[in-house]
């Protein structure tokens, strides 16, 4: 099984902030990458697919990138509405998620 | 509009049953693959079952194999999970969630609580 360690775990930004979390997988996943944010008490939401494709709705403030076994994610001008807990998913090889990053108001 | 509406959650004896059930509306039910994600309290999310479009193929994480199953009534454009020897550790807020084939999750539903206690 493929295994995603996602990193920080927690993260503390300003508003305004350029904020990055990193997902590092077990073996390739061919860029097989989603990002998705939640927030409490509601379901997750899709951000990004394909490593850096955005869904539609998606602010253009966030992005994605990488390869092979490394990828991240960012949040440019971080806003109050993005205050969340963040989490990658590889969906190469059967589906497994990263433990999480929460982002915080410093 | 997609939408997904989870029911059947509540609480449950440690080794007894539950089945939760996913209405689906708004979209083509039997062009999807769907699929049950769970998030224990306070903890991240995690996949469950998969279940193709057809329901010919099945997939599940290691630990509820033997112990879990997924279907689908395409007639009814719902889902199911029927858990079966439950466990304290699958205390959790079970979500279904659409995935177009080849593609991640894209649309959720708003989750069911399922508690395991005595």
């Amino acid at each position: 099984d493929i295994q995603m360690t996602q990193s920080p775990p927690s993260l503390s930004a300003s508003l305004g902030d350029k904020v990055t979390i990193t997902c590092q997988a077990s073996q390739n996943i061919n860029k097989y990458i989603a990002w998705y944010q939640q927030k409490p008490g509601k379901a997750p939401r899709q951000l990004i697919r394909y490593t850096s494709t955005l869904v539609s709705g998606t602010p253009s403030r966030f992005s994605g990138s990488g390869s092979g076994r490394d990828y991240s994610f960012s949040i440019s001008n971080v806003e109050s509405e993005d205050i969340a807990s963040y989490y990658c998913l590889q969906y190469d090889n059967l589906w497994t998620f990263g433990g999480g990053t929460k982002l915080e108001l410093k | 509009e997609v939408q997904l509406v989870e029911s059947g959650g509540g609480l449950v004896q440690p080794g007894r049953s539950m089945k939760l059930s996913c209405a689906a509306s708004g979209f083509t039910f039997n062009n999807y693959d769907m699929a049950w994600v769970c998030q224990a309290p306070k903890k991240g999310l995690e996949w469950v079952a998969t279940i193709s479009y057809d329901g010919s193929s099945t997939y599940y994480r290691d630990s509820v194999k033997g112990r879990f199953t997924i279907s689908r009534d395409n007639a009814k454009s719902t889902l199911y999970l029927q858990m079966d020897s439950l466990r304290s550790e699958d205390t959790a807020t079970y979500y279904c969630a659409r995935h177009p084939f080849g593609a991640p999750f894209d649309y959720w539903g708003q989750g069911v609580m399922v508690t395991v206690s005595s």
